[in-house]
């Protein structure tokens, strides 16, 4: 399977702020997705990353709060925009070739929120 | 609606056996996971299970019985790193994995 860079690994943000997590992977990949996970829960997805358009988004999460950009198969961003103390979670990347294939994750970026 | 049900936790012994169950209702089935994480670490893929029956896979075996909407992950031979959560997934007919809330498996000398 491939390898899922993340970074940053762990931030500490202002309330009202933005952050841009950046997820490379190296080889080409089909599919890309950003999950969150909070403390002692499991995963939720907040969208699926599209090449060259707009992200596909999970119900619960908007394009406005969370903007992701996927510009090429190995390399996606996401933003938590005007952070909120609720926002403080694990955002993983991942990505997988087949539908029928395995997720593998990145190292997932610890986001606290003060 | 959509559900996977695992115990929350677990303890078990080193150098012993515990099996980790998994019940799931989802709309279709194309296949079932098993990840580990480790505290403060990402998933690690385990096992994947889409035919009925045991996956061997050294320490670790997975079972699946379809018709019982029901899987378990099997580890032998515990070791004090099999400390971990460990996920299971499943792959609804819309190729969406669905996430149980991770069973906390705590190990003791």
């Amino acid at each position: 399977s491939a390898v899922i860079s993340q970074k940053p690994s762990r931030d500490i943000c202002q309330r009202g702020t933005s952050l841009t997590i950046q997820c490379q992977v190296d080889s080409q990949v089909t599919m890309m997705f950003w999950y969150r996970q909070q403390p002692g829960q499991s995963l939720t997805l907040i969208a699926t990353a599209n090449q060259g358009s707009e992200a596909t988004y999970e119900s619960g999460f908007v394009i406005d709060k969370f903007p992701i950009s996927r510009p090429n198969l190995t390399f996606s961003t996401l933003t938590v925009s005007n952070m909120s103390p609720e926002d403080s979670s694990i955002y993983l990347c991942s990505g997988r070739n087949r539908e029928a294939g395995e997720l593998f994750f990145g190292e997932g970026s610890r986001l606290t929120v003060l | 609606g959509q559900n996977i049900d695992q115990p929350t936790e677990m303890t078990a012994t080193e150098g012993a056996i515990v099996q980790i169950n998994c019940t799931y209702q989802t709309s279709g089935f194309n296949g079932l996971f098993w990840y580990q994480q480790h505290a403060g670490e990402a998933p690690t893929f385990l096992s994947y299970n889409v035919l009925d029956g045991l996956e061997e896979k050294g320490r670790f075996s997975s079972f699946l019985s379809r018709s019982k909407g029901y899987s378990y992950l099997l580890l032998k031979e515990l070791q004090m790193k099999d400390s971990a959560s460990y996920l299971c997934a499943v792959k609804d007919s819309n190729y969406q994995l669905i996430w149980g809330a991770g069973t906390k498996l705590i190990i003791k000398p």
